[in-house]
């Protein structure tokens, strides 16, 4: 069963910030959390991952609640090209550092001109 | 670098029918996972390798499906016989051993069984 809610579609101008929420209420303290997206018929990309700390790469933001029951990721210049569907995402460990992918349902998000 | 290959992009076969999906992962990566997605259901686990051992597959549906990963490098997944509800895309990815288990997917397989 998905451990992520995200709303279902969403709508950004070209040029400004996309901020995707994402609800992981029942998130264990060893589970981190990822952002993929998937554009059209590709296989899912990976966009950044954290644990408790906010995270930043070249391609995004990720902003963690304290509490780790919510995050929120943000692309802060959105292209055309970012139209895609984004997923939150849990990660069921194994031992060691090896883990598993839960998937949720994902957030349309359509970059308009 | 070449990313994680899947082959064949599509696949069509009849009920009954054994198919088998093969998966290179990135050179080096001994992590390698097989999710899928069915038609309207969101990308589910279905096993993972380290090297050639199996590792969790918790979550392959039945014994139907068989994967391998002979040699630690790539992997197939067989299904035989194929039912109708197999249909979907099955994908792999990859991942290093140490660091972080960033997992990177292939483009996927698409089957479809008529």
């Amino acid at each position: 069963d998905a451990k992520t809610t995200q709303p279902p579609s969403m709508d950004c101008a070209e040029g400004r910030a996309a901020n995707l929420p994402c609800n992981h209420s029942t998130i264990s303290g060893n589970e981190y959390v990822y952002w993929y997206r998937q554009i059209h018929s590709q296989g899912p990309q990976y966009i950044i991952h954290g644990l408790k700390n906010n995270e930043t790469n070249e391609m995004a933001s990720l902003i963690i609640t304290e509490d780790r029951k919510s995050s929120t990721l943000i692309l802060p210049h959105a292209t055309l090209r970012d139209t895609a569907v984004y997923y939150c995402i849990v990660r069921v460990p194994f031992s060691g550092n090896t883990g598993k992918l839960i998937f949720g349902q994902g957030t349309t998000l359509q970059v308009k001109p | 670098e070449a990313g994680v290959t899947q082959f064949p992009s599509h696949s069509v076969i009849e009920k009954g029918q054994t198919v088998t999906l093969r998966c290179d992962p990135i050179s080096g990566h001994d992590n390698l996972y097989w999710y899928r997605r069915v038609m309207g259901k969101e990308i589910k686990f279905l096993l993972h390798f380290v090297k050639e051992s199996k590792q969790d597959e918790s979550g392959m549906p039945n014994n139907r499906f068989l994967a391998e990963r002979t040699g630690g490098t790539y992997s197939t997944l067989k299904v035989q016989p194929a039912e109708l509800e197999d249909s979907g895309v099955y994908f792999c990815a990859s991942s290093q051993l140490s660091g972080t288990d960033t997992q990177y997917f292939g483009p996927g397989t698409r089957l479809t069984v008529l």
